[in-house]
């Protein structure tokens, strides 16, 4: 067990839906990053943010944000779904920003679009 | 353009052998490579980090090493267990933040009984 916590663990939407994705981090951890996994494109980083502020942008499509509170959970809200948002969603919380920190998967949620 | 490629694309072995998987990158300049194991349908969990003036890392019987000339590093696995098996993804990443992370696709490796 990481620490980190997500939550639905399975979610099942229908296309052109939004839907909300929750992450508690380790207790003490200020980042959190956001990962997407599905089968034909491997592991892909989303987003980081740090103590409620966004510090990184990877390969995030516009219908997605994400969000920081200032309790440090996270949310990755997902709009306008289609077929291809099909995938594992991970989340990630180190100690701090560093670039060499060890990251805490935890054990992501199964977003499925009918 | 940056890739990284790893292999073998999958791997067998028997329980008690030791294994090495290997991983090629072409991402310049360099900032840091991270391995980690991926049981299925579970998060990654990090096995080693390392920056571009290290050149061997353990973590318990997984050594990984890396030649910044070549542009090669590896994951040896000492005395495999059937928990080993796993997919173990090589993470390259440019100096500039988690933006400039390059994924391989990993390797899938069964241990055997």
């Amino acid at each position: 067990d990481s620490g980190v916590t997500q939550t639905p663990k399975h979610l099942i939407t229908a296309t052109g839906q939004r839907v909300t994705l929750r992450c508690s981090p380790r207790s003490g951890d200020l980042s959190v990053y956001w990962y997407q996994q599905s089968l034909d494109q491997g592991l892909q980083f989303l987003i980081q943010y740090y103590n409620g502020e966004e510090r990184a942008k990877g390969n995030i499509l516009e219908r997605f944000s994400a969000q920081q509170f200032p309790d440090l959970h996270s949310e990755l809200n997902l709009s306008s779904l289609e077929l291809g948002d099909s995938a594992l969603y991970f989340c990630a919380s180190s100690a701090t920003s560093g670039f060499t920190d060890t990251q805490y998967f935890g054990p992501g949620t199964r977003l499925t679009v009918l | 353009k940056n890739q990284v490629e790893q292999s073998p694309q999958s791997l067998i072995i028997l329980e008690g052998k030791n294994c090495t998987l290997q991983c090629n990158y072409t991402v310049s300049p360099f900032s840091n490579l991270r391995w980690y194991k991926q049981d299925t349908g579970r998060g990654p969990v990090s096995l080693t980090i390392m920056t571009f003036s290290e050149n061997t890392k353990s973590n318990g019987r997984y050594t990984a090493t890396l030649d910044a000339d070549t542009k090669q590093s590896s994951l040896h696995i000492t005395a495999s267990q059937l928990s080993d098996s796993a997919s173990y993804i090589c993470v390259v990443s440019a100096p500039g933040g988690y933006n400039k992370l390059i994924f391989g696709a990993g390797t899938r490796l069964a241990v055997h009984p």
